[in-house]
């Protein structure tokens, strides 16, 4: 089946700085990737969709100039979390749309646990 | 009210036995998803359907587009199956919608 990697697969960091987190399609171009959030416990809660070269669209509530997306190519998705805080800490899961609106399977990533101290 | 519950929350069961899991809904969907989330995070699709029955090895997945329920069940269940288990639903818009999961344990 189709694999979706991120990168990388935990991370520390201390409060105040940017950390990266990388999303590849590794054997399918994405015409869509995702981005969600997941706290303890809790659902899967959906960040911003983004297609590729173009702007991504985030959920309410989300913002923008916090959770950076650049979607540069129909295989590679990052988000950059900047100015991390405590309450940034969560797992971070992307997800990769193959093929078009009518009919289309969507993979999951293996997700990302920030852990901002 | 959530727009799509699971039942139950937590289920314990011993090896062998038949479970079942169950999703419903209350918006219009175009397709349904059981995803599998193992203690580490990581999620697997196991299932995508917008109508009938799917089959895939021990595992199960129904869905009645009128009553707005769909059902995974697993056969012959081992521990390896322990995980949660979440239903999400693609709405009119493309968007998914998740339950909350069904944590399920399954003891040798």
């Amino acid at each position: 089946g189709a694999v979706v990697s991120q990168h990388p697969s935990w991370v520390i960091c201390k409060s105040g700085t940017s950390v990266k987190i990388e999303c590849r399609s590794l054997d399918f171009q994405a015409t869509t990737m995702f981005w969600y959030r997941q706290f303890p416990k809790q659902s899967l809660m959906l960040m911003a969709t983004s297609n590729e070269g173009s702007k991504a669209t985030y959920e309410q509530g989300v913002e923008k100039d916090k959770f950076l997306i650049n979607h540069a190519s129909l295989t590679l998705s990052t988000l950059t979390v900047t100015s991390a805080h405590p309450e940034d800490s969560s797992f971070y899961i992307c997800s990769a749309r193959r093929g078009h609106r009518s009919s289309y399977e969507q993979y999951f990533g293996p997700g990302t646990r920030l852990t901002v101290t | 009210k959530n727009e799509v519950e699971q039942s139950p929350q937590n289920l314990t069961a011993q090896e062998g036995e038949f479970i079942t899991i169950n999703c419903s809904y209350s918006v219009g969907i175009s397709a349904l998803h059981w995803l599998q989330q193992h203690p580490g995070g990581g999620i697997v699709s196991l299932f995508m359907l917008s109508s009938g029955k799917k089959k895939h090895g021990r595992l199960i997945a129904t869905i009645n587009i009128q009553e707005k329920h769909s059902s995974l069940h697993i056969t012959a269940s081992h521990p390896r199956d322990s995980a949660v288990y979440i239903c999400a639903v693609r709405g009119s818009q493309g968007n998914l919608i998740f339950g909350k999961g069904t944590k399920l344990s399954v003891k040798p």
